[in-house]
């Protein structure tokens, strides 16, 4: 069975620093992997995925992620903070063959001024 | 660009009663899926429907609940008798396939009292 594990219930980060948020998994077999944000009152929107191509996955809003098998990571960086960043981001996984997407508890992002 | 759209945002509802939340996938889109988020919980899959029968569901997905495609282009999800525990956030989401990427609606917020 597939599992995801944000490292950070709550991450408070400066506007214009680095945003680095953590996402473990556990998976028996190669995972596809996701980063979706979920802004108040909002749906969740995908971020950006790794689907076994490229390990270095660049998504939208200039977040990008890195598949590090040895790991068993996928963290979500982005070099510069801004104010419209702050939300609820979600890691997922699901593996081939099966539907479902299992999601990690959300971290939630704070930008300080 | 092609979006899921769900309705209602907000249902408030009294314990014991039927409610039917409806969503409409993206329209080339062929897995359609319901999701929830309990308040402060993780996003948890409750089923997935392809080809008109249920593909995957979970153990939350129990004889309470239930899902159609009634026409072309709505897929809904009924809850029987709504229990205090069913208040949640429900998400709709469709694919185009299973492994390819899944895209959520903005989501209906039940309330059950």
């Amino acid at each position: 069975a597939q599992s995801v594990t944000q490292l950070g219930s709550h991450v408070s980060v400066s506007e214009g620093a680095l945003v680095l948020l953590r996402c473990n998994y556990s998976s028996s077999v190669p995972p596809y992997l996701f980063w979706y944000v979920q802004y108040p009152n909002q749906g969740l929107q995908l971020l950006l995925k790794y689907t076994s191509a490229a390990t270095l996955v660049k998504g939208i809003n200039g977040f990008e992620a890195e598949f590090k098998k040895s790991e068993t990571s996928f963290h979500l960086t982005k070099p510069s903070a801004h104010m419209s960043d702050a939300a609820e981001y979600f890691c997922a996984v699901s593996v081939q063959g099966a539907q479902k997407l299992v999601f990690g508890q959300g971290t939630r992002l704070t930008i300080n001024p | 660009e092609p979006e899921v759209t769900q309705t209602p945002s907000h249902q408030v509802t009294q314990m014991g009663q039927e409610v039917i939340l409806r969503c409409v996938p993206i329209s080339n889109h062929l897995y359609f899926y319901w999701y929830r988020q309990i308040l402060g919980q993780k996003v948890e899959f409750l089923v997935s429907f392809y080809n008109n029968e249920i593909s995957e569901k979970s153990e939350i997905f129990d004889d309470q609940f239930s899902v159609e495609r009634p026409d072309g282009s709505n897929f809904t999800l009924k809850i029987r008798s709504t229990k205090l525990e069913d208040s949640a956030m429900y998400f709709c989401a469709s694919s185009e396939r299973d492994t390819k990427t899944q895209y959520f609606g903005p989501g209906t917020r039940l309330l059950v009292l």
